[in-house]
């Protein structure tokens, strides 16, 4: 079976300060990938997808990149984080433009 | 892109049907209609697809009218765990823009 791990589950980062959030995917290959931001209350924004390794696709002009080193990990980074980073961050795998999306448990960062 | 409307919130008691419905006037040709489900601090759970009529899976059902310009989810009788926020997403692929979540429905189930 398919499984998608997301670290760290919280994490709470000074203005100014770098990110690091990971997400992989076991059982499954050459997944798409995509990285959203939801922030209290509100519905899910689509940060970035991937379509394979070394291809990545910005929705949203931000501080943020995204890189995806291996065919099931998924890196969502910045070099500054701003307040407006603030907010719950999930990763999700399909197969296929068409199908359905499997999210992972997230990561709700906090920047102070 | 085909933007969606859908109730804020929904008040439902146990043992209830519940309905929600999705207005999506500029459904595209090739867009399908997707629903999730969410609870708090977790990510979104799929719980049905379709294209047109009627699809209907352990879940749930999704009704969709000729014109395809609205959707309604139908949960049979809910039960507290159904407390969550419900999604509908219009779009031909999951790529970008074509593929967006708004601010759901989150509905509430009552003893």
């Amino acid at each position: 079976s398919q499984t998608i791990h997301q670290w760290p589950a919280t994490l709470v980062q000074p203005v100014g300060s770098p990110l690091s959030l990971e997400c992989t995917v076991e059982g499954t290959s050459n997944p798409n990938l995509y990285w959203y931001r939801q922030a209290a209350g509100r519905g899910l924004q689509l940060l970035f997808y991937s379509v394979g390794i070394g291809q990545i696709s910005s929705e949203v002009p931000q501080n943020l990149s995204a890189s995806r080193p291996q065919d099931r990990q998924f890196i969502l980074s910045s070099k500054k984080l701003l307040l407006s980073d603030s907010g719950f961050y999930l990763c999700a795998w399909a197969l296929g433009p068409s199908g359905e999306q499997y999210f992972g448990p997230g990561t709700r960062l906090t920047v102070t | 892109l085909a933007k969606t409307t859908q109730p804020i919130s929904m008040d439902s008691y146990e043992g209830q049907e519940v309905n929600i419905t999705c207005s999506h006037n500029n459904i595209a040709t090739n867009d399908y209609i997707t629903w999730y489900q969410q609870f708090p601090s977790q990510g979104p759970r799929f719980i049905i697809q379709g294209y047109k009529t009627k699809v209907t899976n352990e879940v749930a059902s999704l009704f969709i009218p000729a014109d395809r310009k609205s959707s309604t989810l139908s949960l049979p009788r809910v039960s507290l765990s159904d407390t969550a926020v419900y999604y509908c997403l219009v779009g031909r692929d999951n790529y970008g823009q074509n593929f967006v979540f708004g601010p759901g429905t989150r509905l509430s189930v009552l003893p």
